[in-house]
């Protein structure tokens, strides 16, 4: 069972660059997101997608972009990589807005 | 607004102690009541919920009740292990308006269990 699936795991960044945390899912779930966790913080709303098409900003959208061209995919794109940007990203999906939500295992990204 | 306010850590016990863990909430409406549990270098994994009032989700020993009358979802456990140290958020998913699906977290409370 694939689930849902992020890459990369690990990532290490220089200030200023830009890279894509991928995300996939194979259970035809209509509803994606990206959240981040900080220490002492929980986790938090990013961006969400509640089908292909369609997205929408969350609690903290500043430097981040989404796009949703399939049902499978929701990648997101860091712009200009910034060391606030360190954290620990997680990529959700379920198959309604009124579902249980399922977690991809996470990707580990400092900026230095 | 939603938002969720669960106990402070870090919780440390013995094995076979009693856990308790609160957890309360705020939403409009009815939300759903998660708690997800995450193990060192892991991802989130859902560990139970509830979807209406009076409900009481289980799995694997841990138990919550959804209380309305006090907006609570405190997670327990009679007897735990070692095996349970990790971080616990609890969440809710709101089911209405403009938050419809969002999933809105607690902080997050370590435990850790000592043989």
């Amino acid at each position: 069972n694939a689930g849902v699936t992020q890459t990369p795991k690990f990532q290490v960044l220089k200030t200023g660059q830009s890279m894509t945390l991928q995300c996939a899912q194979d259970m035809n779930h209509e509803y994606m997101s990206w959240y981040r966790q900080d220490p002492g913080m929980g986790l938090r709303l990013i961006h969400y997608s509640v089908g292909a098409g369609i997205t929408d900003q969350g609690e903290v959208p500043n430097g981040y972009n989404v796009s949703r061209s399939t049902t499978e995919d929701f990648p997101l794109r860091l712009l200009s990589a910034a060391p606030s940007q360190t954290s620990v990203y997680f990529c959700a999906s379920s198959p309604s807005p009124g579902n249980t939500i399922y977690f991809g295992e996470g990707s580990w990204l400092t900026v230095v | 607004g939603n938002s969720v306010t669960q106990m402070e850590g870090p919780v440390t016990l013995s094995e076979e102690a009693f856990l308790t863990i609160n957890c309360t909430y705020t939403a409009t409406g009815y939300p759903s009541l998660f708690w997800y549990v995450q193990y060192p270098g892991e991802g989130l994994q859902l560990l139970l919920k509830a979807t209406k009032a009076d409900d009481k989700g289980s799995n694997k020993g841990f138990e919550a009740t959804y209380r309305k009358e006090t907006t609570s979802f405190h997670l327990e456990k009679g007897s735990v292990q070692v095996s349970d140290s990790a971080v616990y958020f609890c969440a809710l998913r709101s089911r209405r308006g403009s938050t419809l699906g969002r999933l809105y977290f607690g902080r997050g409370t370590q435990l850790t269990v000592w043989p």
